[in-house]
């Protein structure tokens, strides 16, 4: 069980250029979802698939954030026209997608806008 | 709605001294409950999760009891060690609207000290 990866691990990328961000969850986890995290916000939700489809997305910030999941294997995260407050850890969670079921957790994708 | 409230952002302590790092939640329903322990530079993994027979969680000498009374599911620890220094978050996980959910405090910051 190779656990959630996501790649990069790390990005550096300058003011106003894009920024794609991938996960790929556990196999067979139906629930994909996808976190900020900050030292000052702690984790904040982005969004959430359920078998593919976006169930939740209130966390995104609508004007340059998508996140897609085009099959059951892989997400993005894509940020457009990147700012420095985008500095972040972006971790993508799975979970087989029950009441009670555990979230885990990719090791994240440090992303660094200058 | 549902939410989670860590009153500590930051702990410090002694090596060899009780821990116990609070969590109260509100839910319209009966969730889960977990705590999630993340080490710098690794993924959040889960520490301990909520039973729904009133059992006890237990793990590496952490344990959490779940007051429904009081909305409660606190970390406890007998003897804190240098290792346990790490960003905690207590999480809330139930189904909504037939898809599972999960949220998350703001995470406590534990410093254990010689």
């Amino acid at each position: 069980n190779a656990g959630v990866i996501q790649t990069p691990r790390h990005k550096v990328t300058g003011k106003g250029q894009e920024a794609t961000l991938w996960c790929e969850p556990i196999s067979g986890h139906s629930a994909v979802f996808w976190y900020r995290q900050t030292i000052v916000q702690g984790l904040e939700f982005l969004t959430y698939f359920r078998n593919q489809a976006p169930i939740d997305d209130s966390g995104m910030p609508k004007e340059r954030f998508s996140a897609q999941m085009p099959n059951q294997s892989h997400s993005t995260l894509k940020i457009q026209s990147t700012q420095p407050q985008d500095s972040a850890v972006y971790l993508c969670a799975s979970s087989p997608g029950n009441s009670g079921n555990t979230l885990y957790f990719g090791e994240g994708s440090r992303l660094i806008v200058v | 709605g549902d939410s989670v409230t860590q009153t500590e952002g930051l702990v410090t302590l002694t090596e060899g001294l009780p821990v116990m790092l609070n969590c109260t939640y509100q839910s319209t329903y009966s969730p889960f409950l977990f705590w999630y322990v993340q080490h710098l530079n690794e993924a959040p993994k889960l520490l301990l999760k909520s039973f729904t027979d009133n059992k006890r969680p237990e793990h590496q000498g952490f344990h959490a009891t779940l007051h429904k009374s009081s909305s409660s599911f606190h970390l406890q620890k007998s003897s804190a060690q240098l290792s346990d220094s790490a960003l905690y978050y207590c999480a809330l996980s139930r189904l909504t609207t037939g898809y599972q959910n999960f949220y998350f405090g703001k995470g406590t910051s534990l410093t254990v000290i010689p």
